[in-house]
């Protein structure tokens, strides 16, 4: 059973932390993605990475930074957070091009910046 | 960029009517189309995905159409049950590079009324 794993399913920080979301994926694929989830926008996209130490900025990227040192991990990272970060985020991987199978997605870390 | 346009937003229909969700994309070189269901609690999940040099796609009760001319594309779902409630998202994906790029309508709650 093919698994995207994301480190937390709920997470509560303070205004100005440092934050670190972890994706992990077990099916060997060369493409992840973070995107945020929130009512009303649908899923938009932050980051992605199509190879190891790759990354492209996706739609939202201000605020955001991401690190992908091995081919199954992806990090999204919050420098200093803020209000407007709280939000549902998503983890989704993928093989090149998508595939046949397009993205598999984790189960989200719902976010709350106080 | 593409730009992806999804209605209702939110779907009632009483068990075993149908439901059609309607999209509509800007860019008309975007050449597949995924629609994705989430369940509450869990990331979404590709249900059926269509690819520009096809008309219709049909797998069980879900179908997709894909009118390229008018660049609008509808999910059809028959005969529908309670597990069918959830909110269902559609995509517009272009080739840029090497890569997809996918662009999510803003999704519609479904409700199935047993």
């Amino acid at each position: 059973d093919v698994k995207v794993t994301q480190s937390s399913r709920y997470l509560v920080k303070r205004t100005g932390e440092k934050v670190f979301l972890e994706c992990v994926q077990d099916m060997d694929h060369e493409n992840m993605f973070w995107y945020r989830q929130d009512p009303g926008l649908g899923l938009r996209l932050i980051y992605f990475s199509y190879d190891v130490k790759m990354k492209e900025k996706g739609d939202i990227p201000e605020g955001y930074s991401v690190s992908r040192e091995k081919k199954e991990r992806f990090s999204l990272i919050l420098e200093s957070a803020s209000t407007n970060q709280t939000s549902m985020y998503l983890c989704a991987s993928s093989l090149p091009l998508l595939g046949r199978d397009g993205q598999f997605f984790g189960p989200g870390t719902r976010l709350t910046v106080l | 960029g593409e730009n992806v346009e999804q209605h209702p937003s939110t779907l009632s229909v009483q068990e075993g009517d149908s439901a059609v969700i309607k999209c509509t994309y800007s860019d008309s070189a975007s050449n597949y189309f995924p629609w994705y269901k989430q369940e509450l609690g869990k990331g979404p999940q590709l249900i059926i995905d269509i690819r520009s040099n096809v008309g219709e796609k049909k797998d069980q009760r879900i179908a997709v159409t894909l009118n390229k001319t008018a660049k609008h594309f509808s999910l059809h779902i028959t005969e529908t049950q309670p597990e069918d409630s959830a909110v269902y998202f559609c995509a517009a994906s272009i080739r840029s590079g090497g890569y997809q790029k996918v662009t999510f309508g803003i999704g519609t709650k479904l409700q199935v009324i047993p």
